[in-house]
């Protein structure tokens, strides 16, 4: 089975412009979950699904981010407009319904913003 | 609210040495704990967990034991291989199971 598949894996961008990251979580999986990992703050939780629905958006850091969840198949987290310090790796992860704490990670979108 | 501390790293050891990290937590009610475990370039990977107190995981020649006592899930292995270079985070789960709360990560350095 597939893992969870992030896209872009890199993606460099300037100041200003709006950044789409996607995610597809593993089927059959009823959790999804966006992280943002950075040296200064470790890994931090934004926001997160639980069959589709947005459940807890209180790490979402303000307005200029969103995320979405059209279908039990993909997500996807955007920022407009971008700035330096949205700087990160924001990861995807998803999870079955009963093994709370299991979480399956995607490979991290590494955004770089100029 | 809840929290995890970790050792702060880098943790450089010679192959075969013996490897403890230590977690401490601090939560209300009766929370899982976790570790999980980056290896460069990747996201996490669930490497062991215990649901209750005194209970022991193990996974891999790793492993941790929930002591409620002390509130701490210390990671050990008793001869790590370079293979093990990573980045190792502690983590709990909220009683309802829905939320991950993280530690800052412990980079682990293996030389030969």
């Amino acid at each position: 089975d597939a893992g969870v598949i992030q896209s872009p894996r890199h993606e460099v961008t300037e100041m200003g412009q709006e950044v789409t990251l996607r995610c597809k979580p593993i089927s059959g999986h009823d959790y999804l979950f966006w992280y943002r990992q950075t040296m200064m703050r470790g890994l931090e939780l934004l926001i997160y699904f639980n069959n589709n629905v947005p459940i807890d958006d209180s790490g979402m850091p303000e307005d200029r981010f969103s995320a979405k969840m059209p279908n039990a198949s993909f997500s996807t987290l955007k920022i407009q407009p971008s700035e330096p310090r949205d700087s990160a790796v924001y990861f995807c992860a998803s999870r079955l319904a009963d093994l709370t704490g299991e979480l399956f990670f995607g490979e991290g979108s590494r955004l770089t913003v100029l | 609210g809840d929290s995890v501390t970790q050792m702060e790293g880098p943790v450089t050891l010679s192959e075969e040495a013996f490897l403890t990290i230590n977690c401490t937590y601090t939560a209300t009610g009766y929370p899982s704990l976790f570790w999980y475990v980056q290896y460069p370039g990747e996201g996490l990977q669930l490497l062991l967990k215990a649901t209750k107190a005194d209970d022991k995981g193990s996974n891999k020649g790793f492993e941790a034991t929930y002591r409620k006592e002390t509130t701490s899930f210390h990671l050990e292995k008793g001869s790590v291989q370079v293979s093990d270079s990573a980045v190792y985070f502690c983590a709990l789960s909220d009683d309802a199971g829905n939320m991950l709360t993280f530690g800052g990560g412990t980079r682990l350095m293996v030389k030969p």
